[in-house]
């Protein structure tokens, strides 16, 4: 059974920093990971989708990296600003095959704050 | 273009009583997706709709649990006999056809469910 986690659970930084959010994965066998972000009240607004074929991913300040055979994947983040501020979730979709139809798996997140 | 959209935002109901909720997916996005966050947890898998079909609702947590999708487009859940552990944001997503590379999921902006 795929398992993903997220490290750290928690994270607040000063604005301007730069920052990493890790994700592992326990079963390599994956289609693709996803980032998204989760406001409070809000659905999850997709940041990055890293294609299992890919290393990387970015979208203006974010960057995100994929290490397949490892299972790990960062989501890079530079010069926080405040607006960054959101849980952050990590999911990935299982590889072609079997009867997963795509279903995602989803760590547990991390909550970003970002001070002035 | 319009997101995936779900009604209603915010249910508030008895123990015991029947809800519905309801999801609108992206204008021709053939493939759909139900996931449940309880509090402090992580997102959990329901049912996948493939077209009106089903063909994977290993996630639904008891047989109070059904959800149905008429014309490849609109999909409701409905939850018999609400119990408190049922409170959770019911999170609904869409993507294109399965396979190549529009297999993103959009999320819509969620119900969230209180069971008094």
């Amino acid at each position: 059974k795929q398992e993903v986690t997220q490290i750290p659970a928690a994270l607040s930084v000063p604005e301007g920093e730069n920052l990493v959010l890790n994700c592992s994965f326990t079963d390599s066998a994956i289609y693709n990971l996803q980032w998204f972000r989760q406001d409070p009240g809000k659905g999850l607004t997709s940041l990055l989708l890293i294609q299992s074929s890919q290393r990387e991913q970015t979208s203006g300040r974010l960057n995100a990296s994929l290490d397949k055979s490892s299972g790990r994947s960062t989501l890079y983040i530079a010069a926080s600003q405040p607006g960054d501020s959101a849980t952050y979730l990590c999911a990935v979709r299982p590889g072609a095959g079997g009867t997963s139809y795509g279903k995602l798996t989803f760590g547990q997140g991390t909550i970003l704050t970002v001070h002035p | 273009g319009a997101g995936v959209s779900q009604s209603p935002s915010n249910k508030v109901t008895e123990k015991g009583k029947d809800v519905e909720l309801r999801c609108d997916p992206i204008s021709g996005h053939t493939a759909l997706y139900w996931y449940r966050q309880r509090l402090g947890q992580g997102l959990e898998f329901l049912i996948y709709f493939q077209g009106n079909s089903a063909p994977d609702k290993s996630g639904l947590p008891s047989d109070r649990f059904s959800a149905e999708r008429t014309g490849e487009s609109v999909s409701t859940l409905t939850i018999q006999r609400t119990q408190q552990e049922d409170s959770a944001v019911y999170l609904c997503a869409s993507s294109p056809r399965k396979g190549g590379q529009g297999n993103e999921q959009f999320f819509g902006p969620g119900t969230r469910l209180t069971v008094l």
